[in-house]
């Protein structure tokens, strides 16, 4: 089955920096890979995604890059703020099953 | 999207005994599922449950544990039954809807489950 690898495990940076999340997969017939964000004590919140036929993908201050050769797909946060604190999870998605990466603890420091 | 609520949001339980979680969405859904997210880990799928037909387990879950219901399509349980200290967790159920880049999945707030 698919393999996901999310690194790294935790992040920290300053506010109004950048913050970089990378995932790698293991199954080349994966085709869809969103990323959820879950704040303390809330579910996973789907933050955004992309599909394979797809190379990057942009949403206001957060973006998504995917390189199907490697098979590795990174989240960027630009201009961080405090809010975007919470665990960051990647997922590989081949139908309707779901494969996640083991999350990334993300503190902007103020 | 998807509005999703799940009930209780908290609990604290004795060992040998079993909780019922319910999971309730909007609109209907053909597919939800229920997973588990141990303290400071990922998410761990337990099974898929369509409506009308039994839920499908994942490799180490069993129906006798997780006893799962899918009585219509905007509703779901999982039981834990038979509870011990190694089954405190989030649980989280999840339905599949299209998104902007076609089907996906939506979670709820999760059930936050402590057995003594």
């Amino acid at each position: 089955g698919e393999n996901v690898e999310q690194h790294p495990s935790t992040l920290s940076v300053q506010e109004g920096d950048s913050a970089v999340i990378k995932c790698t997969y293991s199954d080349s017939a994966s085709n869809y890979f969103p990323w959820y964000k879950q704040e303390l004590g809330k579910g996973p919140q789907l933050i955004i995604d992309i599909r394979s036929n797809v190379g990057e993908k942009k949403d206001q201050r957060i973006a998504v890059t995917l390189n199907k050769t490697a098979k590795h797909f990174s989240l960027h946060i630009t201009e961080t703020q405090p809010e975007d604190s919470a665990v960051y999870f990647c997922a590989a998605s081949l139908g309707n099953q779901f494969y996640f990466g083991t999350g990334t603890s993300l503190t902007v420091i103020p | 999207s998807a509005v999703i609520s799940q009930k209780p949001s908290r609990d604290i339980c004795q060992r040998g005994t079993s909780l019922t979680i319910q999971c309730q969405v909007d609109s209907q859904v053909t597919m939800m599922f229920w997973y588990r997210q141990q303290p400071g880990q990922s998410l761990t799928l337990i099974a898929t449950a369509n409506q009308g037909s039994e839920a499908t387990y994942e490799s180490g879950f069993v129906i006798d544990k997780f006893p799962i219901s899918r009585p219509n399509l905007t509703f779901s349980t999982l039981t834990v039954s038979n509870m011990s200290p190694e089954d405190s967790s989030i649980y989280l159920c999840s339905v599949e809807r299209a998104g902007a880049m076609g089907e996906t999945q939506y979670f709820g707030p999760g059930t936050r489950l402590l057995v003594l």
